[in-house]
């Protein structure tokens, strides 16, 4: 299967900073990549879907000042979380797919710790 | 409203014993399913998709629109099953697709 590598794998962060987290595919191109935020025993929930070249769609009740993305080119998207809270911290996720109805692939993930 | 329900947290069974992980699903129009699993330590990845009807790992999973479920199934547990498994549902149009919405996942432990 196809590679999607994010990073760092693990980030702490003091109040009020931003952080940035790296999602690359390594060996296909991404048409489209997802971000996806994961709190201890709970599920993934969206946040957005990254399109190349175009702006994130967010999902309801996502911040999008709060959460930038960034898809600047097929391989690669960013997330950066702007200003950050403790109440930020969690488990970020990034997926990628070549193009519609294609499998999508997972990052290792991001631990994100704000203290 | 798009959901999907995992109603179960953890499943427990010996080795050898059938397993049945649930999902059930809300989604107004025609979905795609799917079963994530994510061994420890190491990222989610497909186990397998509705549409293409496989059997991974001796898992399968069959779409009951009736029902609205898509429950995962083993007939002989092995201990290299457990792990955490989530249910999909993505939508069929091209705008939806790849846009995954999770269940909250059970956790799945194999004991010797």
């Amino acid at each position: 299967g196809a590679v999607v590598s994010q990073h760092p794998s693990r980030v702490i962060c003091k109040s009020g900073t931003s952080v940035k987290i790296e999602c690359r595919s390594l060996d296909f191109q991404a048409t489209t990549m997802f971000w996806y935020r994961q709190f201890p025993k709970q599920s993934l929930m969206l946040m957005a879907t990254s399109n190349e070249g175009s702006k994130a769609t967010y999902e309801q009740g996502v911040e999008k000042d709060k959460f930038l993305i960034n898809h600047a080119s097929l391989t690669l998207s960013t997330l950066t979380v702007t200003s950050a809270h403790p109440e930020d911290s969690s488990f970020y996720i990034c997926s990628a797919r070549r193009t519609e109805n294609t499998e999508a692939f997972f990052g290792q993930g991001t631990r994100l710790t704000v203290v | 409203a798009q959901r999907v329900t995992q109603p179960e947290k953890l499943l427990s069974v010996f080795k050898g014993a059938p397993v049945e992980l649930k999902c059930n699903y809300s989604y107004s129009g025609s979905p795609e399913l799917f079963w994530y699993v994510q061994y420890s330590r190491q990222r989610l990845q497909l186990l397998l998709r509705h549409i293409s009807r496989e059997s991974i790992k001796g898992f399968t999973a069959d779409l009951n629109k009736g029902e609205t479920s898509f429950h995962l199934k083993k007939p002989f547990a092995q201990e290299e099953d457990s792990a955490m498994y989530y249910c999909a549902l993505s939508g069929r149009l091209s705008s939806n697709t790849g846009k995954l919405i999770f269940g909250q996942g059970t956790t799945l432990q194999v004991k010797p």
